[in-house]
Order: structure tokens, then C-alpha cells, then sequence
């Protein structure tokens, strides 16, 4: 059953501490992405990666990192840096970047308390 | 800068009419256009793709239109159902250097039984 996974669904956070979201897809795309979405605002794009071990910044990078060791997994760490960093995060794939059609995970709504 | 406009308000219609939302766009010129909707709590999914050398594409209940010299897609849902009630996202690229998609804010579409 092929997709896109992210876990977990919902995760809490102290001030001051780091945290990582997974994303994992078994769909053989190159390409992953994170997005964060704030209520009623569409979704903004954090890192994108085409291959693997490389990965560019998107349009709100600051305070965010990410990996892509293996082509099917890309983590996203919240760092202590993102001033506002409750949200809803989703994290996508697509075959390659450009027209391809991006398939989305169910979404990770963190909480910082 | 760039910006995407939608609907501005939440659109609320009647079963078995027919839904209209906008989506404009300023200081672009995507290569093409894309339509996801996103369930409370949920990642989007794909729609529709149309490029910009595209007038009108067409899947079961779906149209949707994109017209480069008004800046302006259109995307339609004939035949309305409460089961269509969901926020539709319009998402452009590519644009200059950046080959990532850009997505627009959502219209919040309710159907009424």
C-alpha cells in the first residue's frame, strides 16, 4: 500500500526544546518537502529536497533543519530558534520538482506549551 | 512580490448547484496551475492540473479554466454535494528560478442539503 506517512499525528513541545517530525513515502519519489499551515493561511514551504543528501530552504527556513539521508525519509527538527512554532505540518512528495503532482501526508499538529 | 488571491470569504451554496471559486494571481507568470482540496485535519489531494498553454480541463464533476491575461483561474464543481464541502487550495509554479509550487490561502466551500 504505497503513500506517504508522518508520525506522530500530534506532539507537544516545551519552550526551548528541540523536536522531530517524521516523514517517510514508498512511492520511489526524488522529491519531499515540508509545509507548514497556520488556520486560514495556505500552506508555506519550509525545506525542499530533489535528491537525496541535498535539500534547499524554502520561503521560512529560519529555525527549521532537515535531512535526507535516504531517499524515502525526510525528518524536519524544530529547533528551539522557531519563534512560533505551533502549527500544522505537512510533509509531501512528487516524482520530481516542477508540474509533478505533490501527494501529502496526514499532517503533524505540533503544540508548543 | 508575488501573491495569490482566493475567495476571501468561506462560500456556502446549495445541493445541485453549481460551486465557483477563484483563484487571481499578481507579478507571476506560472507555467501551470493546480487545484488540491484539503479535509479538516487532513493533507491535501490532488485535483486538476492545467498548464498555461490550457483553456479549460475537465474530470467528472470538476472544470476548472486559466486565463494568463487575467491573471485568474477558475474552478468548478456542477452538481454540488454535501461530500464536496471541504477548503480548495489553488497552488501555481513554476515561476523565474523557483520550481517549487506556491499555494494560495483556500476557500472554505460548504454545501447545503
Amino acid at each position: 500500500d504505497g503513500g506517504i506517512t508522518q508520525s506522530p499525528k500530534y506532539l507537544f513541545r516545551k519552550e526551548g526544546q528541540n523536536v522531530t517530525l517524521s516523514c517517510e513515502q514508498n512511492l520511489n519519489h526524488d522529491a519531499m518537502y515540508w509545509y507548514r499551515q497556520d488556520p486560514g493561511q495556505g500552506l508555506r514551504l519550509i525545506y525542499y529536497s530533489q535528491i537525496v543528501n541535498d535539500f534547499q530552504k524554502g520561503d521560512i527556513a529560519e529555525g527549521y533543519s532537515v535531512s535526507r539521508e535516504k531517499k524515502e525519509s525526510f525528518p524536519l527538527t524544530v529547533t528551539s530558534a522557531q519563534k512560533n512554532p505551533t502549527a500544522f505540518y505537512l510533509c509531501a512528495s512528487s516524482k520530481g520538482l516542477g508540474a509533478d503532482t505533490q501527494y501529502f501526508g496526514p499532517g503533524t499538529r505540533l503544540t508548543v506549551l | 512580490s508575488q501573491k495569490i488571491e482566493q475567495n476571501s470569504e468561506a462560500l456556502n451554496i446549495q445541493e445541485g448547484k453549481t460551486a465557483t471559486l477563484t483563484c487571481n494571481y499578481t507579478n507571476y507568470s506560472p507555467a501551470y496551475l493546480q487545484w488540491y482540496r484539503q479535509d479538516p485535519g487532513r493533507g491535501p489531494v490532488f485535483l486538476l492540473l492545467i498548464r498555461e498553454n490550457e483553456k479549460e480541463k475537465r474530470k467528472e464533476r470538476l472544470k476548472v479554466t486559466f486565463d494568463t491575461t487575467l491573471k485568474q483561474s477558475l474552478f468548478h464543481i456542477t452538481a454540488s454535494q454535501p461530500a464536496d464541502s471541504a477548503t480548495y487550495l489553488c497552488a501555481l509554479g513554476p515561476w523565474g528560478s523557483a520550481r517549487q509550487l506556491t499555494f494560495g490561502s483556500g476557500t472554505q466551500l460548504t454545501v447545503l442539503p
